[in-house]
């Protein structure tokens, strides 16, 4: 079947830890991207890449990092940077043609817990 | 900027009675318009888009929207909600061109009450 996997589900960090979250997609999309979701403050863009080997940050990139070594893996890891790393973070996928709108899908999301 | 306001955080309706989700949006170019829904602890799921073309879009579990441009709002509605219905509801743009993120408002928890 084709989609997005985000692993793990569940994921505790100890303050001061860097962890990273796995997102992959076999649905042979260009573009990949990672959002925040905070009770409250809807999905906001952490970092998005276009491209293999390119990703540009969105509105909330401190604390964050990435990279994009492959078309179906775009992992995000938080830093002991992030403050207020507690949250439930979605990554999205979508065909990247350049002259129209193209659908972007979720991923199942990882909750991540600073304990 | 683009920036989406999504104006009720809760809406608590009995089952068989319709609703309406509100959303307005500011931005200085043209964009795409979107409706999300997520249920309890999952990713979101697509219900329903305006690219062009007429205003009324239809999406899918019988939901529809309406692009009213003039006002810049783009309000979800359901004719009669079930007990399923009841989830959190994303109102979303994006650019037509150049960054193609999404820019989302803050939810609306749709409570359907028996």
């Amino acid at each position: 079947d084709g989609g997005i996997t985000q692993s793990p589900k569940y994921l505790f960090r100890k303050e001061g830890q860097n962890v990273t979250l796995s997102c992959e997609q076999n649905l042979n999309h260009d573009a990949m991207y990672w959002y925040r979701q905070d009770p409250g403050q809807g999905l906001r863009l952490i970092y998005y890449s276009q491209i293999v080997n390119d990703f540009q940050k969105g509105d909330i990139a401190e604390g964050y990092s990435v990279s994009r070594e492959k078309k179906e893996s775009f992992p995000l890891t938080v830093t002991s940077a992030q403050k207020n790393p507690t949250a439930f973070y979605l990554c999205a996928s979508s065909i990247e043609t350049g002259g129209s709108y193209n659908e972007q899908f979720f991923g199942p999301g990882t909750r991540l817990t600073v304990l | 900027a683009q920036s989406v306001t999504q104006l009720d955080s809760q809406v608590p309706v009995f089952e068989e009675a319709p609703v309406e989700l509100r959303c307005n949006y500011s931005s200085s170019v043209s964009v795409y318009l979107f409706w999300y829904v997520q249920y309890p602890n999952q990713g979101l799921q697509l219900l329903l888009k305006y690219l062009s073309g007429s205003t009324l879009v239809k999406g899918i579990n019988g939901f529809e929207a309406e692009f009213n441009k003039s006002q810049t709002s783009f309000h979800l509605r359901k004719p009669s909600v079930h007990i399923s219905d009841t989830a959190e509801y994303f109102c979303a743009v994006s650019y037509f061109t150049g960054r193609r993120a999404l820019t989302f408002g803050s939810g609306t928890r749709l409570q359907v009450q028996p």
